[in-house]
């Protein structure tokens, strides 16, 4: 079936370095995504969101990346802080209301 | 600005047990509304959406119900807790009529022994 996957489960990367996390997805058709940042215990954090009419859109500190050529998404973090640390997944529409997520990708910022 | 409120944070209960989650919405009025649920290590299952008030639609077949009393809350319920219904379930808006924008609760984890 369709699905949205992720290239790394882990993360770890250096603070004031730049972050990239990848996601593959599988429907072509698919035409709206998100990215959300998970802390522990806690309800996905909606950071940013783009349209398939589009293949970059920024926010503060965090770009989104969408090829849909090779139907790869991504999520650059400017200046990872250690208030990144997080799972992040992405999400897409499949359909009205049927969202697809990944599993997700463990973010470590290293002091 | 719009907020979602989910509660209780944490839950405890034994099997047989019934259940009662609820989560409300401020700020906005004809919130599309979710309950999903979450396991350990896996991507997010929806359990059940509702566009309008009375109006539910189930995604899985399973051991819960859910129901919308007022425009901007949602329940969500059992009537006896099964072990396999332990879980981070979380309750989700959105304002738009597709789904998009979907903004999470806070999430219940729910221990079910």
């Amino acid at each position: 079936g369709e699905s949205v996957g992720l290239h790394l489960p882990t993360l770890s990367v250096q603070e004031g370095d730049n972050s990239i996390i990848n996601c593959a997805y599988s429907n072509s058709a698919s035409d709206y995504f998100i990215w959300y940042k998970q802390e522990s215990g806690k309800g996905p954090q909606f950071i940013i969101d783009i349209r398939s009419n589009m293949d970059k859109r920024q926010g503060q500190r965090v770009t989104v990346l969408l090829n849909k050529t090779v139907k790869h998404l991504s999520l650059q973090i400017a200046a990872t802080q250690p208030g990144d640390s997080a799972v992040y997944f992405c999400a897409e529409i499949s359909g009205t209301y049927k969202y697809i997520f990944g599993t997700g990708t463990r973010l470590k910022v290293l002091a | 600005s719009q907020t979602i409120h989910q509660w209780p944070a944490t839950l405890v209960q034994p099997v047989g047990s019934p259940l009662s989650l609820e989560c409300t919405v401020e700020g906005t009025s004809n919130p599309n509304l979710y309950w999903y649920r979450q396991a350990a290590g896996r991507g997010l299952q929806l359990l059940f959406y509702s566009v309008g008030i009375g109006q539910i639609s189930s995604e899985v077949p399973q051991n819960l119900s859910a129901s919308r009393p007022q425009d901007r809350q949602f329940i969500l319920s059992s009537k006896k807790l099964l072990l396999s219904d332990s879980g981070f379930y979380l309750c989700a808006w959105s304002p738009d009529s597709r789904g998009e924008k979907l903004f999470f609760g806070s999430g219940t984890q729910l221990s079910v022994l």
